[in-house]
Formats: structure tokens, sequence, C-alpha cells
């Protein structure tokens, strides 16, 4: 069975740092891209950053470019997100997803939290 | 990049039919989309993939009742035979080489 389980959110001071996880499995994971996609509170689906199946390429939102960090280890089929500098304005539900050009699985999501 | 447009709400009466737009920007009226629905609390759900021709692909475990269509820039998602479960925001989603994009979501009412 495909899934999915992301971690490691939480509360975080602004100008701290967080890293998240997206732990995969039913799937040949060095086959697939994968995908962060974010949710604010009460908001709709934002676009975070991308990676290839090989991590050889990454793409960022410019919202987030230079503070965070995609990355995946296909030896422990997992998927990463570095977050730093995070800002009141990234408190959100993260979500990872198998990418197959669109977004074909999510993951439950997890919940970071930007607040003094 | 493109851009996605959504109407913000629609609503429908169990059993009967509701159709969700989305319209591609001008210049991506040939893009391939895919629909989501986010019911109330959950993750996102993958619905299918839809062309321009209007030829789609569902994923699995997604009723019958879910169908896609296209027109122009237009893609739709229909809902037949609407049940108390379809009730949810219904996000399309569409992708380029180095970024992807989401519609503001439909809220789908069931009355």
């Amino acid at each position: 069975e495909l899934q999915l389980l992301e971690s490691g959110g939480g509360l975080v001071q602004p100008g701290g740092s967080l890293r998240l996880s997206c732990a995969a499995s039913g799937f040949t994971f060095t086959s697939y891209g994968m995908t962060w996609v974010r949710q604010a509170p009460g908001k709709g689906l934002e676009w975070v950053s991308a990676i290839s199946g090989s991590g050889a390429n990454k793409y960022y939102a410019d919202s987030v470019k230079g503070r965070f960090t995609i990355s995946r280890d296909n030896s422990k089929s997992t998927l990463y997100l570095q977050m730093n500098s995070l800002r009141a304005e990234d408190t959100a539900v993260y979500y990872c997803a198998k990418t197959y050009g669109h977004l074909e699985y999510w993951g439950q999501g997890t919940l970071v939290s930007v607040s003094s | 990049q493109p851009v996605l447009t959504q109407s913000s709400s629609a609503s429908a009466s169990p059993g009967s039919s509701v159709k969700v737009t989305c319209t591609l920007s001008t210049g991506h009226s040939n893009y391939i989309i895919a629909w989501h629905q986010q019911q109330p609390g959950k993750a996102p759900r993958y619905l299918m993939k839809l062309e321009n021709s209007g030829s789609y692909n569902k994923g699995s475990g997604v009723p019958d009742r879910f169908s896609g269509s296209s027109s122009g820039a237009d893609r739709y998602l229909t809902i037949s035979n609407l049940q108390s479960e379809d009730e949810a925001d219904y996000y399309c989603e569409t992708w380029d080489t180095n970024t992807r994009v989401f519609g503001g979501g439909t809220k789908v009412t069931v009355l």
C-alpha cells in the first residue's frame, strides 16, 4: 500500500528553523519526483518546492527561495524540507506528494506554526 | 507561468449534478490539469488528470460519478448523483518545467 508520512512540524519562533521529513513506502521512490505543497489556515494550496527522482533537479517558489532547501535520501525513501529563517507567513500545513507530472498521491500533512 | 481561475463556490441537491470550472490563462489553453478533492479537515486527494482534448484518467478508487471535460481554456469537473460526502473543496492544478500552480479552489456544498 502506498504511504507518505510527514513529520517534523511544530511550533517555532520567527527566524528559527525546522526540518520536515516525508517517509515514502509502497512504490519505487527513485522513479518519481516529489513535491512539497503548503496550506495556510483557511487558505488554498500553495506549491513550495519540487525535486526530481535522482535529486539532481530542484525547484522553489519565489516565496521560499533562499530560505528552504529540498532534498531526498533515496536509500531511505525519504524526502526532506529544510526550512530556515522562518516567518509568520510560513505557518501552514505542509504536504508532500508523489509527482508524475501531476500530484498523484498526497501525504496527510504536518503543521508548522511560526510564532513568538 | 500559467494562472488557473476557479469560481469560489457551487451548490446542488443530493442526487443532482454539479459542474466545477477551472479556466487556464491566455496562452496556456492546451495545458493538462489535474483535479483534487479536499474534504473538511483532510488532506487533498487526487481525482483525475484532464487533457485539453477532454480525455481524462482517474485515480485509484475514484467513483464513476466523477468525470472531466474540456472546452478551449476551460476544464470541467462534473459530479453526478451528488452525495453528502462530495461536500468538499475542489482544486485544479497545472504545472510547467519548474513551477506548479493551483486554482483558488471551489467549495461544493450539498444542499
